[in-house]
């Protein structure tokens, strides 16, 4: 079945740096993409959506210039972390929805595995 | 706004039926979610239900819809404790155009042997 992988799993970077995160779908093309965030015994949050070959849209109160989305194929998403600070350690998880998948009426939304993000 | 809300907490032992509950607010969600995510890891897609169905049943697992009430619930039988883990409702608003996802806090569902 479709499978959205995520790189890296675990990162630990110091404050002030910069982190990316990959996205990718495995076996179907996404045009869309979704980075949420999840800080510890909460909910999934959406960030962003990341949008094939255009801007990424973001969330209220997602800073744009904080989190760098680019989408530069039909199979990767990346999120750059810029600057990170302590707070923005958190669970950073993208999904991705399969149109393809006829079973669902191409409404099948996968999600990759997560990255924790720790920065000290 | 959209909102989902869940029991936070759910303890079963070994072998009896597990009964997640689920509230919806977006009437215009086409497609409700359970996803399952063990301690560390991603989300994993269990199940759905369209929301023209009562009702859909998957192995174990049973999924009721109540549309008039925005109610969704998860029923696991026969659980076991590997199905220890945090079960999200997720909603997908504005008829799942977008497909993007409003999830509930997570349900933690405990299996004791």
């Amino acid at each position: 079945g479709a499978v959205v992988s995520q790189h890296p799993s675990w990162v630990i970077c110091k404050s002030g740096t910069s982190v990316k995160i990959e996205c990718r779908s495995l076996d179907f093309q996404a045009t869309t993409m979704f980075w949420y965030r999840q800080f510890p015994k909460q909910s999934l949050m959406l960030m962003a959506t990341s949008n094939e070959g255009s801007k990424a849209t973001y969330e209220q109160g997602v800073e744009k210039d904080k989190f760098l989305i680019n989408h530069a194929s039909l199979t990767l998403s990346t999120l750059t972390v810029t600057s990170a600070h302590p707070e923005d350690s958190s669970f950073y998880i993208c999904s991705a929805r399969d149109l393809s998948d006829s079973r669902f009426s191409g409404n099948t939304i996968y999600f990759g595995e997560g990255s924790w993000l720790t920065v000290v | 706004g959209e909102d989902v809300e869940q029991s936070l907490f759910l303890s079963v032992r070994e072998g009896d039926s597990s009964v997640i509950n689920c509230t919806y607010t977006d009437s215009s969600s086409t497609y409700l979610y359970w996803y399952k995510q063990e301690p560390g890891a991603g989300l994993q897609l269990l199940t759905y239900i369209f929301s023209n169905m009562d009702m859909k049943q998957d192995q174990r697992l049973t999924v009721l819809l109540n549309k008039k009430d925005k109610h969704l619930s998860l029923r696991i039988a026969d659980t076991q404790t590997g199905d220890s883990a945090i079960y999200f409702c997720a909603e997908s608003p504005h008829g799942g155009s977008q497909g993007n996802l409003i999830f509930g806090k997570g349900t933690k569902l405990s299996v004791k042997p």
